[in-house]
This record gives structure tokens, sequence and C-alpha cells, in this order.
């Protein structure tokens, strides 16, 4: 199994400039993720999907959409991309809702985008 | 409102040394706490979660209610335990992780 893979692995946009991040895992999970990491700020849950063709907003949407037309992938887009959105951007995914043994996400390898 | 809080940046320590990483969480509820590790250029991925109770690489952690805290411990520290270090809650009812903002460990020789 490959896991959480997530394309590309860098990329440097200009601003205003548009782009797509591409998330898959192969584990079946209903639950992905996500989320960007910046120094001193950790990581801050960007949107997330609990299933086939749901979406919901995490704690910093703005500037991003997403969609989840299939279950094992999970896209990220940046409609017009501002040099705030710099970051480490990571996918993760989790099995279910249910006991706490369902509760461990695991994680792509990060995509590293430059806005200019 | 739930929230993780790592008051360090960065930790520097000598091999050798005792490690104490601080965690501490506001939840109203019955939080589940995890700690991530990412080693550098890695992905992160799971250290150890508090219901295991379990140890991991010398590390543990205890999950203390009356602090709200969960520190992750080491007695003996070894140079390949540099790396960022997260600790995270999963709270009652709640759809994600949330995270602290992270902790870098440097293990010196």
């Amino acid at each position: 199994n490959a896991g959480v893979t997530q394309t590309p692995k860098f990329r440097v946009l200009k601003t205003g400039q548009s782009m797509t991040l591409l998330c898959a895992q192969d584990m079946n999970h209903e639950y992905m993720y996500w989320y960007r990491q910046d120094p001193g700020m950790g990581l801050r849950l960007i949107h997330y999907s609990v299933g086939e063709g749901t979406t919901a907003k995490g704690e910093v949407p703005d500037g991003y959409n997403v969609s989840r037309l299939k279950k094992q992938n999970f896209l990220l887009g940046l409609e017009s991309a501002a040099p705030s959105q710099t970051s480490v951007y990571f996918c993760a995914s989790r099995r279910s809702a249910g006991g706490p043994e369902h509760n461990e996400q695991f994680f792509g390898p990060g995509t590293r985008l430059t806005v200019l | 409102a739930q929230r993780v809080t790592q008051p360090e940046k960065l930790l520097s320590v000598f091999k050798g040394a005792p490690v104490e990483l601080k965690c501490n969480y506001s939840y109203s509820g019955s939080p589940e706490l995890f700690w991530y590790v990412q080693y550098s250029r890695q992905r992160l991925q799971l250290l150890l979660r508090h219901i295991s109770r379990e140890s991991i690489k010398g590390f543990t952690a205890d999950l203390n209610k009356g602090e709200t805290s969960f520190h992750l411990k080491k007695p003996f520290a070894q140079e390949e335990d540099s790396a960022m270090y997260y600790c995270a809650l999963w709270g009652t009812g709640r759809r994600a992780l949330t995270f602290g903002s992270g902790t870098r460990l440097q293990v010196q020789p």
C-alpha cells in the first residue's frame, strides 16, 4: 500500500495563478483532510471531508476550495494564489468515525508551495 | 473551543539527558491526546496516544486531567530523537485533530 500520496511535491506560482493539489489514499478511508503547516503555527486545518461528495470548512478555509468526487481522492484548489498561501500543505486520512482506534490520522509527504 | 498549547518552540538537550516536551490543552469534555513526530523532510507520523498507555522509542506521555497536560518524556535522549514534535487533541464530536504549534527537539552530541 502506498498510503497517502500527494502531487506535486513542489510548486512555485505567481500571484494570481491557480493550481490544484491532489491527495490520494489507498486505505479505503472515509475521512480526508487538508492542513497547512507554517513556522510557529503548527498545522492548521483548511478543509476536510467525511465521505465521498461531502466537504466542510476547517479553521483557515479562505482562498481555498476542495472537492471529493471519488472516495480515494481529495483535491485542494487555489483559484487566485497569494503570497500568504506560501506554505507546506499536508493531506491526511482517517479510517472512519468510531472508537479510539479509528482516530489516527495518516499523513502524506507534503507539498511545498511558494507564491511569488 | 478546544486548544492545544506547546509553550516551547525549541528544546535543546545533550545526548543522554532527560527530555520533557510540554503540552497543555483546553477542552470541556473527555479528550483523546496524541503525539505526532516529524523527522527532517519526512511526513508526520503517530508517535503515541494516551489511550494506549504505551512506550514508543523510549517516549511516554501521561494524561493529567487535573493539570490538563499531556507532556512527552524520555529519560535519555538520543541524537535520532531530533525532530519536530506535535501534540494533538481529538475532542468528542469533532471530526479532525487540533494540533499545537509544535516543539523542535534538538539533541546535541
